[in-house]
């Protein structure tokens, strides 16, 4: 089955910029999304379709697409944004895949 | 406001089935497919599938074929999620999900349920 790959953890002192990336075949022809999720909270989407950002996400949330690899950016990392965060996208075939996850702490 | 509301936590046997709900407010109903989301505890988020509450359609990830059927009640603005078979590999958090896009469908869930627990245990 297709899967998205994602480093396990990602660690950041406030103010440096975190990379997060998402390694998958089907990348290179299908939108990236990505989720951050805080312990005990439903996911918020804060990229979709590779480097877009919903109302309400700070701009220190960017998103970036090439080839077989997404990538979130947290430029300028917060302590409220330490939580684990999910690439998402489609397969060849249509269906949903989330990413492996990774733990994203700052301090 | 936009706001989608899930029924409540669930424990069951396994074997057994479980219909869990989701109710839309705020927005027109049918405008908006909803797609399900698990998580096990301490794992990460599984997509299960999709329902356009427009026509009913469905698509359901292939791991839950043959187990998992979306169903909606238009007057009641509700969708439904009936799993059957439940194993102890079904214990997770169960939520709703909402795209963005009017009348279309994607990956960019901009609203969420609060999430419902099924227990699966003997």
């Amino acid at each position: 089955s297709y899967e998205l790959t994602q480093p396990p953890s990602v660690s950041v002192s406030p103010g440096q910029t975190a990379r997060i990336t998402c390694s998958g075949d089907a990348l290179s022809k299908k939108y990236a999304y990505w989720y951050q999720q805080k312990s005990g909270q439903a996911p918020v989407l804060v990229i979709y379709e590779d480097n877009k950002r919903p109302s309400g996400i700070p701009e220190r949330f960017s998103g970036s697409s090439s080839g077989t690899m997404a990538t979130l950016t947290i430029s300028g990392a917060q302590v409220e944004d330490e939580g684990d965060y999910y690439c998402y996208s489609t397969d060849s075939s249509g269906d949903y895949v989330f990413g492996t996850g990774t733990k994203v702490t700052v301090l | 406001q936009v706001q989608l509301v899930q029924s409540g936590a669930e424990v069951k046997n396994p074997g057994a089935s479980v219909k869990v709900s989701c109710k839309a407010s705020g927005y027109t109903f049918t405008a908006y497919y909803i797609h399900w989301v698990r998580q096990a505890p301490g794992q990460g988020l599984e997509w299960m599938g999709w329902i356009n509450p427009n026509s009913g359609g469905t698509d359901y990830a292939q791991k839950f074929q043959g187990r998992v059927t979306m169903t909606r009640d238009t007057s009641l603005s509700t969708v439904y999620m009936e799993l059957s078979r439940l194993t102890s590999d079904d214990t997770a958090m169960y939520y709703c999900a909402r795209p963005l896009n009017y009348g279309g469908n994607s990956g960019a869930f901009d609203i969420w349920g609060q999430g419902t627990m099924v227990t699966v245990s003997s």
